[in-house]
């Protein structure tokens, strides 16, 4: 299985502001994702990001509002950009399990709030 | 709307009951999938079940899949304080994209 951590663990933002996230994985990965989940409900898909190729985004998010980055295998930054009162979420990254699983192994996630 | 629905939404009992978790989706699928969220954290696998399985265990989870009626339920036996977290179902279509959609979740509170 693999292990991610994502930084910051939580953050509290004005309004207007951007936030970058950033996601380690300790194993090299092709597939990586990013996923929102507003208070108190499920995770949406905001896009997926291989490496060496541009992120691909799910109908509702734009790579203006997060634009994603994905340096290498092993790491990847999502961007909250010009926040809102309503970007207030927790935001996941998540890895394919490996060839022959479908699995995902979820990061520990990032809070934030924007005031 | 993609996303799945499960019920109840909310779910209180006591340890040592078994609870049950149920989830709705909308398109054909490979496989459905069970995640644990503890208090608003990363999501842990609990177990997947293919399109072409009826029932599968693991431990103290059981999990049924009705095609026909594009439904699952999951099942905790015997359930622990521990066990208290959210669950969601998620669905992998059969498009050949490793896309995940996520069910509505269940809030699971098991008392001591």
């Amino acid at each position: 299985s693999a292990v991610i951590s994502q930084k910051p663990s939580r953050d509290i933002c004005q309004r207007g502001t951007s936030l970058t996230i950033q996601c380690q994985v300790d194993s090299q990965v092709t597939m990586m994702f990013w996923y929102r989940q507003q208070p108190g409900q499920s995770l949406t898909l905001i896009a997926t990001a291989n490496q060496g190729s541009e992120a691909t985004y799910e109908s509702g998010f734009v790579i203006d509002k997060f634009p994603i980055s994905r340096p290498n295998l092993t790491f990847s930054t999502l961007t909250v950009s010009n926040m809102s009162p309503e970007d207030s979420s927790i935001y996941l990254c998540s890895v394919a399990g490996g060839e022959g699983t479908d699995t995902q192994y979820f990061g520990p996630g990032t809070r934030l709030t924007v005031l | 709307s993609q996303q799945g629905e499960e019920d109840p939404q909310a779910l209180s009992i006591q340890e040592g009951e078994n609870a049950t978790m149920n989830c709705s989706y909308k398109t054909s699928i490979n496989n459905l999938q069970w995640y644990r969220q503890n208090s608003g954290r990363g999501l842990v696998h609990l177990i997947l079940i293919r399109s072409n399985e009826r029932e599968k265990h693991s431990g103290r989870l059981r999990v049924t899949l009705d095609t026909s009626k594009k439904s699952s339920s999951l099942l905790i036996t015997a359930s622990r304080a521990a066990d208290t977290a959210s669950y969601f179902c998620a669905t992998l279509a059969n498009t050949g994209f490793q896309k995940l959609v996520f069910g509505t979740g269940t809030r699971l509170l098991v008392s001591p």
